[in-house]
Parts: C-alpha cells; sequence; structure tokens
C-alpha cells in the first residue's frame, strides 16, 4: 500500500516563529488532507489539498502531486497551535493512509 | 449544522465483555468510515461502507470485530469478546463523495479494556 512519511516527528517553538511541516508520500494520489489533534484528542480538518496551494488564516499548505509531497506552513505560531499534525492520503477510491504526525508544541 | 456524532466518548469494560460503539454520520453524507488510533500503529482504518454498504473490510483485526450499517444515519462497530489491546481510540469519520472524498471525522470514542 502507500507509504506516508511525515517530518519532522517533533518540533518545539517560541510563540511567533513560522515553521514547515513536510509530508512525502510514495504513489499517486487522489485526496490528500492535513489534520491538526488538539490536546482534546480531536482530529480538526485544516486542509483538502490533493494539488495547488490554499491560505486559511495564518495556516497555508502546498501540494506538488508530481513530485508526491505537500508542506504544511505555520505562520506566527501562537500556544493553541500545538497538537499533532496529521498527512492523510488516498491512492484510489477514499481510503485514507495516515502519516505518523508532526508533534508540535508552541511555548510562550 | 451537527458533525460527525459518536457515542459513548468513554467506555471502560472488562476483558471479555461485549462492547459496541455507535456513530451518526454527518446528513447527506454517503460515505462512512471507522478507523482506531493506537500509540503503536498510529491512525489506520477499519472498514468504510459507500451507500450503507461495506465496501473494504480489510483493517478489521480479527472476527471479533463486525461492523453495520443499518441506515444512511447510523452505524456500528462490536466488539465480542472485548481484549485489553483493543483499548484505543475508535474514530468514525464520513464524507460526501462527490465532494471528492474529504472526510470529517468525529470526536472519538475512547475505550479501555481492562
Amino acid at each position: 500500500g502507500i507509504q506516508v512519511e511525515q517530518s519532522p516527528p517533533d518540533l518545539i517553538l517560541q510563540e511567533g516563529a513560522n515553521s514547515t511541516l513536510r509530508c512525502n508520500f510514495s504513489d499517486s494520489v487522489n485526496n490528500l488532507q492535513w489534520f491538526h489533534q488538539n490536546p482534546w484528542g480531536q482530529l480538526i480538518n485544516l486542509f483538502y489539498i490533493p494539488s495547488g496551494t490554499k491560505q486559511n488564516g495564518r495556516l497555508s499548505a502546498t501540494t506538488v502531486a508530481t513530485e508526491r509531497y505537500s508542506l504544511l506552513y505555520i505562520s506566527s505560531s501562537q500556544t493553541t497551535d500545538s497538537g499533532v499534525y496529521f498527512c492523510a492520503v488516498a491512492a484510489a477510491g477514499n481510503k485514507l493512509t495516515f502519516g505518523g504526525g508532526t508533534r508540535v508544541l508552541v511555548k510562550p | 449544522d451537527a458533525g460527525v456524532i459518536q457515542s459513548p466518548r468513554h467506555e471502560v469494560t472488562e476483558m471479555g465483555q461485549e462492547v459496541t460503539l455507535r456513530c451518526k454520520p454527518i446528513s447527506g453524507h454517503n460515505s462512512l468510515f471507522w478507523y482506531r488510533q493506537t500509540m503503536m500503529r498510529g491512525l489506520e482504518l477499519l472498514i468504510y461502507f459507500n451507500n450503507n454498504v461495506p465496501i473494504d473490510d480489510s483493517g478489521m483485526p480479527e472476527d471479533r470485530f463486525s461492523a453495520k450499517m443499518p441506515n444512511a444515519s447510523f452505524s456500528t462497530l462490536k466488539i465480542q469478546p472485548s481484549e485489553p489491546r483493543d483499548s484505543a481510540v475508535y474514530f468514525c469519520a464520513s464524507s460526501l463523495v462527490t465532494r471528492k472524498d474529504e472526510q470529517y471525522f468525529g470526536p472519538g470514542t475512547r475505550l479501555t479494556v481492562t
């Protein structure tokens, strides 16, 4: 099956800093989503982005499908950005395969 | 608009007991998914339904697990008998196929089997 790798596995940021999270995948995809799992365990949809670039407030994402990677940018990080960020892809149909996540801690 | 609803939010049970987890998808969505999250294996798909029909159950760990979707607004995941290794957070998600499969997750059920 498709492989999804996220980097870095852990990230510690000072409040106000910017960061980039990366997601590599091993095959062509027709669905790519970024999620934020908050400290209460909820999975929050951030982006549906099988290709192209999207922005939502301080977050933006870019997927280069031909090169099989996606990037999530966090600008001016806040403590509420802490949690685990997951990338998930579907190569065919709608079976999502999740990466291992990037655990982000934003310090005040 | 209500999101995906799951119940119970927490379940503690003893080994050998039957456990039933419930899910109500977003109204109008026609695909439903059950995922499990553990520290060891991360988030993994167990089974999914399209239009109430099970499409792929290859992720169901063994015969102790079963899932049903009797109608478009309700699904259950049953574990019988439960074992301590089933302890995990179980998520339900739904999507609308015509919107290119963007999936929305419920709050999850945290299951502890002692």
